[in-house]
């Protein structure tokens, strides 16, 4: 169970997209399309923003998908808001009921 | 209202034990795998344990594998998890998170406790 790669950070303008990715294995990402994606504000609970690889939870903005190629996910958000700026991290399935984060990425939004 | 309420975290000294409990109102908690993250102050989130809606699989990390326990009881809506030999790394806040399937393959945390935090030091 190694943890996946994230950039340390990230940053953007109001109105821009940025996209994070997110590295794994052929043992977790490579595999299984059970990929999702969280954003923590300071001093809360994380929240998910994108399941399944590309499934958008009831209540999330349209502005956040999320992608997939081979062992690399991907999080896009466009039309940044200084809302957005957080820490976002991703999460696999990595097999006999395991998983496996990010190290988290912070967004700034410049 | 769908909560997870976290229980038991405080300060332990190293080599010692320390059970959490999570109690679940809101939603049919049999239905749904229940995990155990954590984060170090400072740090990212780590997955610890997830446990299938009826107990039949269950998942540990490799850093915990051999010390922790995780466990439910479906007529009570309760999750538990045990943590044996503790370590200054285990220092954390543990988050008790819903999942929004059965099976203990973290498809999406969609509900998540406020954490119980929990200390390790002598």
């Amino acid at each position: 169970q190694s943890a996946l790669t994230q950039p340390a950070s990230v940053s953007g303008s109001p109105g821009q997209s940025v996209t994070i990715s997110c590295t794994g294995a052929s043992s977790d990402i490579g595999t299984y399309n059970f990929v999702s994606w969280y954003q923590q504000h300071p001093g809360k609970a994380p929240k998910v923003m994108i399941y399944e690889v590309t499934k958008r939870p009831s209540g999330v903005s349209n502005r956040f998908s999320g992608s997939k190629s081979g062992n690399t996910a991907s999080l896009t958000i466009s039309g940044l808001q200084a809302e957005d700026e957080a820490v976002y991290y991703c999460c696999s399935y990595a097999g006999r009921s395991t998983s496996v984060f990010g190290g988290g990425t912070k967004l700034t939004v410049l | 209202e769908v909560q997870l309420v976290e229980s038991g975290g405080g300060l332990v000294q190293p080599g010692r034990f320390l059970r959490l409990s999570c109690e679940a109102s809101g939603f049919t908690f049999d239905d749904f795998a229940m995990h155990w993250v954590r984060q170090a102050p400072g740090k990212g989130l780590e997955w610890v344990s997830g446990i299938s809606w009826n107990s039949g699989s269950l998942g540990y990390a490799d850093s915990v594998k051999g010390r922790f326990t995780i466990s439910r009881d479906n007529a009570k809506k309760s999750l538990y998890l045990q943590m044996n030999s503790l370590r200054g790394e285990d220092t954390a806040l543990y988050y008790c998170v819903k999942d929004n399937d059965a099976r203990a393959a973290g498809i999406a945390f969609e509900i998540w406790g406020q954490g119980t935090m929990v200390t390790v030091s002598s």
